[in-house]
């Protein structure tokens, strides 16, 4: 089956660095994503991760491990309107079937002055 | 560019009533998606469209959900009838071709059934 797990709250401090973790187990991997989401909006795509390792874009980066079936989205220099939920998501391809992206409940993110 | 639009934005209806949402995906997006996205929840996939052809409608509850996609732009949502656990977001998203992985979602239709 499929399984994605990744803590409900976290709090950090404007200006400091938070880790949001992510643990999957899918039948037929195919990438990970990572999706900001204001309440009340849309979600909006922010990173994607195939291969092992770090992939970095402004204040955030994503990693990936598949070895180990985990991710983690880093925010550097936290800015009030990085508040928001942050959902991860894995592309799963089961056998003879379509990609299919399954997204875990996500991380609701407060950023405090 | 214009991105993906939905309509409407919130509906409050009784339940056994029926509801239809509406989606109109960005412009030469040939992949379109219907989820469903419960509070504190992450988007549930209902049905994907390759164009015209419904390709994956496996989670999409049959006896009393169903989806259009007529000409291979525009989509919609029925419920029929509505029942009080339908409430939800309802969100549509499209893509380029393929699933990619990066959609591009509308900013939904909230459904409340009382």
């Amino acid at each position: 089956g499929q399984n994605i797990d990744q803590p409900t709250e976290m709090t950090a401090t404007e200006g400091a660095i938070v880790q949001i973790n992510c643990t999957y187990q899918t039948s037929g991997f195919n990438g990970l994503f990572w999706y900001q989401q204001h309440a009340g909006e849309a979600p909006t795509f922010l990173s994607y991760n195939v291969l092992d390792g770090l992939e970095e874009k402004g204040r955030f980066s994503s990693f990936l491990s598949r070895s180990k079936g985990y991710s983690y989205l880093l925010l550097k220099e936290l800015q009030m309107k990085d508040s928001a939920s942050y959902l991860c998501a894995v592309r799963d391809k089961p056998h003879g079937g379509y990609n299919k992206l399954i997204f875990g409940a996500g991380t609701r993110l407060a950023v405090h002055p | 560019e214009a991105g993906v639009v939905q309509s409407p934005r919130y509906k409050i209806i009784e339940k056994k009533q029926p509801v239809a949402f509406w989606c109109n995906p960005i412009s030469g997006h040939n992949t379109l998606y219907w989820y469903r996205q419960n509070l504190g929840q992450g988007p549930e996939l209902l049905i994907r469209y390759e164009n015209e052809e419904a390709v994956d409608d496996s989670q999409l509850p049959k006896d009393r959900f169903s989806a259009e996609r007529l000409k291979g732009v525009d989509s919609t949502l029925k419920i029929q009838p509505a029942e009080l656990g339908d409430s939800a977001v309802y969100l549509c998203a499209s893509s380029l071709w393929g699933d990619t992985g990066e959609l591009f979602f509308g900013e939904g239709s909230r459904l409340t059934v009382l």
